[in-house]
């Protein structure tokens, strides 16, 4: 069973829009969540986080929204931009464990 | 300053092999992970460490796989006769402190094909 699960596996936005990646979890004993980056051939980049006690965090161009009671939680990108273009993963932290999607590929045409 | 290394970058072992994957962390930092990516999936947690301590191997797949870090900074992951099955990249990232988990600074892996 996948507790961390990124229904779309792909996203493609205009430059300028919003894109709102969307991500659903099962366990309610996580106490933090997460989206990372990647690019090809590299690691994943940590983006931003929200403890399980807020449900909202901003950082720049980049706010994450958390639903407890819907156990959801969505990363809004404003105003979406071509350096964008990635692969971003959400995930889970309960302890030192963390638990990932497998992944939503955002595409930003200019 | 270097983010964290890993090596070698590509490994190609034959069925059976035992392989040895390095993961050298950035300068300083507290806690290491070790996690597994199949083709087209996200990050699968193996193991966890703080300083030299394993406080989480509950990811680990089989008693073929061992991790160690004995002086708190440079961590081997150990997979003993490879199956097709190990074939995946093998990431590595370390956390500056114990209390900021969510902080953790990924290398680019290590892709293991067993032919």
């Amino acid at each position: 069973d996948q507790q961390v699960k990124q229904n779309s596996p792909s996203l493609s936005v205009q430059e300028g829009r919003i894109s709102i990646l969307n991500c659903d979890y099962t366990n309610s004993m996580f106490d933090y969540f997460l989206w990372y980056k990647k690019y090809p051939a590299e690691g994943p980049t940590f983006l931003i986080s929200i403890s399980s006690i807020k449900d909202k965090n901003e950082d720049g161009r980049f706010t994450v929204f958390l639903n407890k009671s819907a156990k959801h939680l969505s990363l809004h990108i404003v105003p979406s931009q071509p350096g964008d273009s990635a692969v971003y993963f959400c995930a889970a932290r309960t302890g030192g464990k963390s638990t990932f999607g497998d992944g939503t590929t955002l595409t930003v045409k200019p | 300053g270097a983010g964290v290394s890993q090596s070698p970058r590509y490994k190609v072992a034959k069925r059976g092999q035992d392989v040895a994957l390095r993961c050298d962390p950035i300068s300083g930092h507290v806690s290491l992970f070790w996690y597994q990516q199949a083709l087209g999936q996200g990050p699968e947690f193996l193991t966890y460490f703080q300083n030299e301590a394993q406080l989480d191997k509950s990811g680990l797949p089989s008693d073929r796989f061992f991790a160690e870090r004995p002086e708190g900074s440079v961590s081997t992951l150990k997979i003993q006769r490879t199956q097709q099955e190990d074939s995946a990249v093998y990431l590595c990232a370390s956390s500056p402190r114990e209390d900021r988990l969510d902080i953790q600074y990924f290398g680019a892996g290590t892709r293991l094909s067993v032919l």
